[in-house]
């Protein structure tokens, strides 16, 4: 049983530029979150689908949007990059009342 | 954003001691949950807290809910190098997951010496 994968492992970006990543969450899990934990803190909330839907959402900036497929496989796009938005960035999946299984991340530099 | 104020930010310690870290929170949460993350890797779940007062054990790894839902705890007896990571506390207002998610804390970074 595989657990939450993301896509791809690291990414080199410029500033302006757009991204996407992607996440596939665990077997049975319909729920994906996704953080984003810079260098020496604990990961931040940005957003969460169920559904197909943004249920929740964290402090973050309408540059950061999301989607969740039919399979509940979720992505994340982030635009006009900035170089603050370099980070790790990761997906959490879960059953929708159950605890979050985390993925490896994706490392992404902006320079 | 908000975060848990954690503590300590490191430890340096010899094979064989015992750790302890703790985190606290100007709110009260209905559920505590301590995780290791270790690098290059997403944080990895160890122990999750739903009643103030709890006392759980995952092998070495104790954690407690505090009475008065402020704040948690997290021991490790006997450390061996493999427990070399950054620990992370997070609380949730919820009693289950659904719309409430959790806020973590800043990690204490453990380095056991052989």
């Amino acid at each position: 049983d595989a657990g939450v994968t993301q896509s791809p492992t690291h990414l080199i970006k410029t500033r302006g530029q757009q991204v996407t990543l992607r996440c596939s969450p665990k077997s049975g899990h319909d729920t994906v979150s996704w953080y984003q934990q810079a260098l020496g803190q604990g990961p931040q909330f940005i957003f969460q689908y169920y559904e197909e839907e943004e249920r929740q959402r964290g402090n973050f900036p309408d540059r950061f949007s999301g989607h969740q497929f039919p399979n509940y496989s979720s992505e994340l796009n982030v635009n006009a990059l900035l170089l603050g938005d370099s980070a790790l960035y990761l997906c959490a999946s879960s059953p929708w009342d159950g605890e979050q299984f985390f993925g490896p991340g994706t490392r992404l530099t902006v320079l | 954003g908000q975060q848990l104020n954690q503590s300590p930010q490191s430890m340096f310690i010899q094979e064989g001691e015992d750790v302890s870290m703790n985190c606290t929170s100007s709110s009260i949460f209905n559920t505590w949950l301590w995780y290791k993350q270790d690098p290059g890797e997403g944080p990895v779940l160890l122990i999750a807290l739903y009643k103030a007062g709890e006392l759980t054990s995952n092998g070495r790894l104790t954690a407690q809910f505090g009475i008065t839902r402020k704040d948690s705890f997290l021991n490790i007896s006997a450390s061996i190098p493999s427990d070399v990571g950054i620990y992370f506390c997070a609380g949730r207002r919820g009693a289950s997951g659904g719309s409430y998610i959790p806020t973590f804390g800043r990690g204490t970074s453990l380095i056991v010496h052989p």
